[in-house]
């Protein structure tokens, strides 16, 4: 298997502009997490799915994020407007709901927002 | 709310093992130990997790006090690719808290 697939890897863009972050589960995986990395506050979860349904989203930070999952095997992570502040790298991860707590990640989007 | 607390960071010598600790004084039953460690610029990567009894795996070993109030993550012999943060997470209490881990310097 490929692994969990993440695009762009890398996304430089101006405030105000909107990002869209792309994700590709592992095939047969249930549970799909969006996270957020940055230096000053670490690992943070902003949302996650389960069967393509929106579980906990109390991670997102406000309403210029927003994440879909169409169906099992593709998510976005979409930031309008983005800002400065949002610069960070976003991975994706996704695990079998037999092994809800192993989650792989993918390479991650380090995105730039100047 | 029960949280891990592990040392900032650690170093080993190259080829020799190294003891990884994290503290859980407060977890509860049903919670399990679990350690990922982040390569640079890579995602989190799962490495292992047990319950009560010690676990190993081709990665590591997991050794895990008879109260489960502490647990140490053991490589048995570090190599220069080992370096990176590793993280114990309780789940699925804290399921998605990451904190800051250990960050492991293997010196060749």
């Amino acid at each position: 298997d490929a692994g969990v697939i993440q695009s762009p890897r890398h996304e430089v863009t101006e405030m105000g502009q909107e990002v869209t972050l792309r994700c590709k589960p592992i095939s047969g995986h249930d549970y799909l997490f969006w996270y957020r990395q940055t230096m000053m506050r670490g690992l943070e979860l902003l949302i996650y799915f389960n069967n393509n349904v929106p579980i906990d989203d109390s991670g997102m930070p406000e309403d210029r994020f927003s994440a879909k999952m169409p169906n099992a095997s593709f998510s976005t992570l979409k930031i309008q407007p983005s800002e400065p502040r949002d610069s960070a790298v976003y991975f994706c991860a996704s695990s079998p709901s037999g092994a809800r707590y192993e989650q792989y990640f993918g390479p991650g989007t380090r995105l730039t927002v100047t | 709310d029960a949280k891990t607390t592990q040392p900032n960071s650690m170093e080993s010598n190259e080829e020799e093992p190294v003891h990884l600790p994290c503290n859980h004084s407060t977890i509860s039953g049903t919670d399990y130990i679990h350690w990922y460690r982040q390569l640079p610029s890579q995602g989190p990567e799962y490495v292992i997790h047990g319950l009560t009894s010690n676990v190993n795996n081709r990665m590591a070993s997991l050794a895990i006090a008879e109260d489960r109030k502490s647990s140490t993550l053991i490589l048995h012999r570090a190599t220069l690719r080992d370096a990176a943060v590793y993280y114990c997470i309780l789940r699925p209490r804290n399921q998605f808290y990451f904190g800051t881990g250990t960050s492991l310097t293997v010196i060749p």
